[in-house]
């Protein structure tokens, strides 16, 4: 079974743009998180999507967006980019089956100039 | 945001030793607890998890503790590779809406 993928790897912005990140969770599962992962702050959750809706948010501001398809892809989007977005993004995902445990996919690095 | 309290020490231990990393958590109402293993370049990799009703699980080669009196976690490697080389993570669930709170990483190096 493919686990959970990331799309883009890496990412280069500049102030200002936006940015959209996707991601595939592994087959069968419905449930998407996504994750900010900075060396100074550690793992910060976003928010989590399930069956096409937001089930629970982090401390983010506005800025930080998502949305979840009907075959349980997921986007998110972040606009007016900030130096301080620079950060891996992770999405994980789960199933109702093992719902403590989160499968993790590579990330998508972005830089922000 | 919110962390669970675990700055980010570096441990290095001999290859074929034992690893102790530890992790202290501050809400005791927490009922859930995972570690994760996180190599360069790849996303966290689940190791093992214990619920708040045990004090010990064991897998393979893997055993985490659970001190609730204390609220300290640790999660122990034996006979420690090369290939245990990584960040590692715990994590505590702190509410029925499954919102995971993660601490901020323990880096284990593996001397030859």
């Amino acid at each position: 079974k493919a686990g959970v993928t990331q799309t883009p790897r890496y990412l280069i912005k500049t102030r200002g743009q936006q940015v959209t990140l996707s991601c595939s969770p592994i087959s069968g599962h419905r449930s998407v998180s996504w994750y900010q992962q900075t060396p100074g702050q550690g793992l910060q959750f976003l928010f989590e999507y399930f069956s096409e809706t937001q089930r629970n948010k982090g401390n983010f501001p506005g800025r930080f967006s998502g949305r979840q398809f009907s075959n349980s892809r997921s986007e998110m989007n972040v606009s007016t980019l900030e130096l301080g977005d620079s950060a891996l993004y992770l999405c994980a995902s789960r199933t109702l089956a093992e719902a403590d445990t989160q499968y993790f996919g590579p990330g998508t690095r972005l830089t922000v100039l | 945001g919110e962390s669970v309290g675990l700055h980010l020490p570096t441990l290095s231990v001999q290859e074929g030793d034992n690893s102790i990393i530890n992790c202290a958590y501050s809400n005791s109402a927490s009922d859930y607890f995972i570690w994760y293993k996180q190599e360069s370049g790849k996303g966290p990799q689940f190791i093992i998890d214990i619920r708040s009703n045990m004090d010990k699980r064991q897998g393979q080669r893997v055993t985490v503790l659970l001190n609730k009196t204390v609220k300290h976690l640790s999660l122990q490697i034996a006979a420690t590779q090369p290939g245990d080389s990584a960040v590692y993570f715990c994590a505590e669930n702190r509410g029925s809406n499954y919102q995971l709170i993660w601490g901020a990483g323990t880096k284990l190096i593996i001397k030859p």
